[in-house]
């Protein structure tokens, strides 16, 4: 167990929608990390909070945001969902904001029809 | 495209035998490095990383070894079980240019362990 919580772990959706994913990060760490994984690209970075404000922004789509609140947690809001967007969405935590020594949630993953 | 990659997209091993698993970079201005094992329906779990001012680092069965010359990084697993049978990714710690330092992932490398 990497102590990095994902909700939920299954979500089946319709194009059109609006899904949020929820991350709680390891206690103690202040970084939550969001990466997409599909078949045909692998392990893509999304974005990073550090702290509460976001720290880097990978590939994600503008329909696609994040924030971290207060306690740490994230949320990862997917709209405008269409049919590529199915994957798996893993939260990632570490201690510090250096992208380094990351430990992955079991992720949630997302089916849209 | 991502610039590390994997020599091998399968490997299968024996039970008790030693694995290699391999990975190659692009970037030389790469300053860390780091292992990940994923096995089916979970998230990838951290196995071991090194910093590029090492060439080798030990961990529990297994071995990463830096070679920065070839821009070449492995993962040794010894005395390989069957609950070592997953997909192994590799990823480099990169600046690529104006975005500040982040992890890019390989393809992975699926494992297999026979009894």
């Amino acid at each position: 167990d990497s102590g990095v919580t994902q909700t939920p772990k299954h979500l089946i959706t319709a194009t059109g929608q609006r899904v949020t994913l929820r991350c709680s990060p390891r206690s103690g760490d202040l970084s939550v990390y969001w990466y997409q994984q599909s078949l045909d690209q692998g392990l893509q970075f999304l974005i990073q909070y550090y702290n509460g404000e976001e720290r880097a922004k990978g590939n994600i789509l503008e329909r696609f945001s994040a924030q971290q609140f207060p306690d740490l947690h994230s949320e990862l809001n997917l709209s405008s969902l269409e049919l590529g967007d199915s994957a798996l969405y893993f939260c990632a935590s570490s201690g510090g904001q250096g992208h380094e020594k990351l430990f992955f949630g079991s992720g949630t993953q997302l089916s849209v029809l | 495209g991502e610039s590390v990659g994997l020599h091998l997209p399968t490997l299968s091993v024996q039970e008790g035998d030693n694995s290699i698993i391999n990975c190659a970079y692009s970037n030389s201005a790469s300053d860390y490095f780091i292992w990940y094992k994923q096995e089916s329906g979970k998230g990838p779990q951290f196995i071991i990383d090194i910093r590029s001012n090492m060439d080798k680092r030990q961990g529990q069965r297994v071995t990463v070894l830096l070679n920065k010359t070839v821009k070449h990084l492995s993962l040794q697993i010894a005395a390989t079980q069957p609950g070592d049978s997953a997909v192994y990714f590799c990823a480099e710690k990169s600046d690529r240019g104006s975005t500040l330092g982040r992890l890019y992932f390989g393809r992975g490398t699926q494992l297999t362990v026979w009894p």
